[in-house]
């Protein structure tokens, strides 16, 4: 079946300007999460959703980022004002319930020039 | 806060040796236990887990068992082959807390 799907799977963009990346979850996980890799390292949780609500969302750095997930299933994470120190990896990752093992997308590379 | 360490890499073997990865944890509260595997341009893919202590997962060759005692959860395989090259991340999720904590990675190469 199909699995976690993202996109842009490539994203450049100038310091400063607003991006969205989507996510599209298996179908029927009722949990997605997103997470940011840096080079190198490993992957930094930033928020997930239980249903259409964000459940945690202690690990957005700053205001500049956002999350929605307004029907229960595709998500957006907006990042605003983006700085160099943005650019990273971004993983999104489903599981059927809370606790349940999380599938992972290919990620979206975000480069801010 | 809670953490993983793992061993750093990167590691190069020749195919049929011995394979270990040491992942050590932090955690306030009882953890479940990953390896996970990144193959060469793809994804993040779930290797095995554990839940609670003295478990053992295993899966394609490889094992890990979650001790408590020690804080570990290393992974192991007796006989590693080409196709096992791949960054391997250790983490954790904490009873309660569904974000997953992942060590750095380790870059395992080998060779034929």
């Amino acid at each position: 079946g199909a699995g976690v799907s993202q996109t842009p799977s490539n994203k450049v963009t100038e310091k400063g300007k607003y991006v969205e990346l989507r996510c599209d979850p298996i179908s029927g996980h009722t949990a997605l999460y997103w997470y940011r890799q840096s080079l190198g390292q490993g992957p930094e949780f930033l928020i997930y959703f239980q249903g259409t609500g964000a459940a945690d969302d202690s690990g957005l750095p700053n205001d500049r980022f956002f999350a929605v997930r307004p029907e229960g299933s595709v998500s957006t994470l907006k990042i605003q004002r983006t700085e160099r120190g943005d650019s990273a990896v971004y993983l999104c990752a489903s599981s059927l319930q809370i606790a349940d093992t999380q599938y992972f997308g290919p990620g979206t590379r975000l480069t801010v020039l | 806060g809670d953490s993983v360490t793992q061993m750093e890499g990167p590691v190069t073997l020749s195919e049929e040796a011995f394979l270990t990865i040491n992942c050590t944890y932090t955690a306030t509260g009882y953890p479940s236990l990953f390896w996970y595997v990144q193959y060469p341009g793809e994804g993040l893919q779930l290797l095995l887990k554990a839940t609670k202590a003295d478990d053992k997962g295993s899966n394609k060759g490889f094992e890990a068992t979650y001790r408590k005692e020690t804080t570990s959860f290393h992974l192991e395989k007796g006989s590693v082959q080409v196709s096992d090259s791949a960054v391997y991340f250790c983490a954790l999720t904490i009873q309660g807390a569904q974000k997953l904590v992942f060590g750095q990675g380790t870059r395992l190469t080998i060779n034929p």
